[in-house]
């Protein structure tokens, strides 16, 4: 079946833009997470969804980062005015539950100009 | 503090030569511990779920074990194909999982 699909791959945007990325989770996937990775980090935890809780937002680094997710679905992960430090890849993972194994998307590579 | 620390940072193996990929954690309630490789340029691919100290998982040349403290990734007689950044992964009581910052492991025909 389909995997975990991210858009755009690939993002370039000048410092203050705002960007939105978007996951497509794996259907029947009730947990989603998003991360970020930097050159040479361990991934970092952004935020969660389970089913209809509300999210666990405890990773965000800032209050210029949110995210939605639409009918149990799609998630979209907005960065608002977007800094150089910005720039990383974020990854978006679904699972069946919070405890399942994670199915990690490609990935989107942010540059922030 | 949870925390989970992978070793070494790079491996470099001649083909053939086994070795093991090492992940420590400090992690209270631990839920399960996830191996994952990493393409350069691809999002982690799932390797393994351990659960319980003792537990022992085998995918063609790749076995993970577990113990309280500890996972090991052995790598049996490696081809070069199986050069990828390995990550280890931790799930405590909560949503979290705490990564790694992974194993770069390159093989040498």
């Amino acid at each position: 079946g389909a995997g975990v699909s991210q858009s755009p791959s690939n993002k370039v945007t000048e410092k203050g833009k705002d960007v939105e990325l978007r996951c497509d989770p794996i259907s029947g996937h009730t947990a989603l997470y998003w991360y970020r990775q930097s050159l040479g980090q361990g991934l970092e935890f952004l935020i969660y969804f389970q089913g209809n809780s509300a999210p666990d937002k405890s990773g965000l680094p800032s209050d210029r980062f949110s995210a939605e997710r639409t009918g149990g679905s799609v998630s979209t992960l907005t960065i608002q005015r977007t800094q150089q430090e910005d720039s990383a890849v974020y990854l978006c993972a679904s699972s069946l539950d919070r405890v399942e194994t994670q199915y990690f998307g490609p990935g989107t590579r942010l540059l922030v100009l | 503090e949870d925390q989970v620390t992978q070793s070494p940072e790079a491996l470099r193996l001649q083909e053939g030569e086994s070795s093991s990929l090492n992940c420590s954690y400090t992690v209270s309630g631990l839920r399960g511990l996830f191996w994952y490789r990493q393409d350069p340029g691809k999002g982690p691919e799932f390797l393994f779920t351990l659960y319980s100290a003792g537990e022992e998982k085998e995918k063609e040349r790749l076995k993970a074990t577990l113990t309280k403290k500890e996972s090991f990734l052995h790598i049996t007689a490696p081809k070069p194909e199986d050069s990828a950044t390995y990550l280890c992964a931790v799930n405590r009581s909560g949503n979290q999982f705490y990564f790694g910052t992974g194993t770069s492991l390159t093989v040498i025909p």
